[in-house]
């Protein structure tokens, strides 16, 4: 069974930058595209971003665009969050999620995220 | 931008039926997915493309969908169940995720 332990959650004051980690415990880590899902105190879900499993092809909501990049080692089956410019409205509980999809050639069916990160959290305050 | 539009609360006593609907213009060409977040968890996903059930999910919990309109149904309700429910889909121009606003189901 395939964990993600997300990590690198912390205080930092507006204006500042922080890094988040997600490592997965399971084989075939490549083969899969993954999200960063965010949820602020008392709030709802809210998808930061994606990056691709077939060629590392990334998406990221509106709210988070030029200041946050998403990326991956899949040598060290690993996905990152790099944040700068970080604002009040960034706090918030970050997961970090895996798609659960079949790819055959020609064919991409995704059936949602199967598999959540316990979160690390955020806080941007001064 | 693109939106989905849940109640924020559905209550219910234990044993009834649970009804969760979940509303965007793109539904009629775009998968739902719901997902249960009970307070201090991450999410899990308790229903894909509108009606499949992932293994290990009771089959008390199914989905249903109908023209903008997607329903998350619980049947026999169970304590348990009292949690956030989230549905999920993409917006149709971008295929960006799109999540609903949460529905806060309680268990009387």
């Amino acid at each position: 069974e395939t964990h993600l332990v997300d990590s690198g959650g912390r205080q930092v004051k507006p204006g500042g930058s922080l890094t988040l980690s997600c490592v997965s415990t399971g084989v075939y880590f490549s083969n899969y595209s993954l999200n960063w899902v965010r949820q602020a105190p008392g709030k709802g879900l809210e998808w930061v971003s994606s990056i691709s499993f077939r060629n590392n092809d990334v998406f990221y909501a509106d709210s988070v665009k030029g200041r946050f990049t998403i990326s991956r080692d899949n040598a060290k089956r690993s996905m990152y969050l790099q944040m700068n410019d970080l604002r009040p409205e960034d706090t918030a509980v970050y997961f970090c999620t895996r798609d659960w999809a079949s790819v055959t050639p020609g064919e991409y069916i995704y059936y949602g995220m199967d598999v959540w990160g316990r979160g690390t959290t955020v806080t941007v305050s001064s | 931008s693109y939106e989905l539009t849940q109640p924020p609360s559905v209550s219910v006593s234990p044993g009834q039926t649970a009804r969760i609907t979940c509303s965007g213009d793109a539904l009629p060409k775009q998968y739902a997915y719901w997902y249960q977040q009970k307070p201090g968890q991450a999410p899990t996903l308790v229903a894909y493309r509108d009606t499949k059930r992932p293994s290990g999910i009771p089959e008390r919990f199914s989905g249903s969908s109908s023209g903008t309109t997607v329903t998350l149904t619980i049947s026999g309700v169970q304590p348990e169940d009292e949690a956030a429910y989230y549905c999920q889909s993409a917006d149709i121009t971008s295929s960006y995720v799109v999540f609903g606003g949460g529905t806060k189901l309680t268990v009387l």
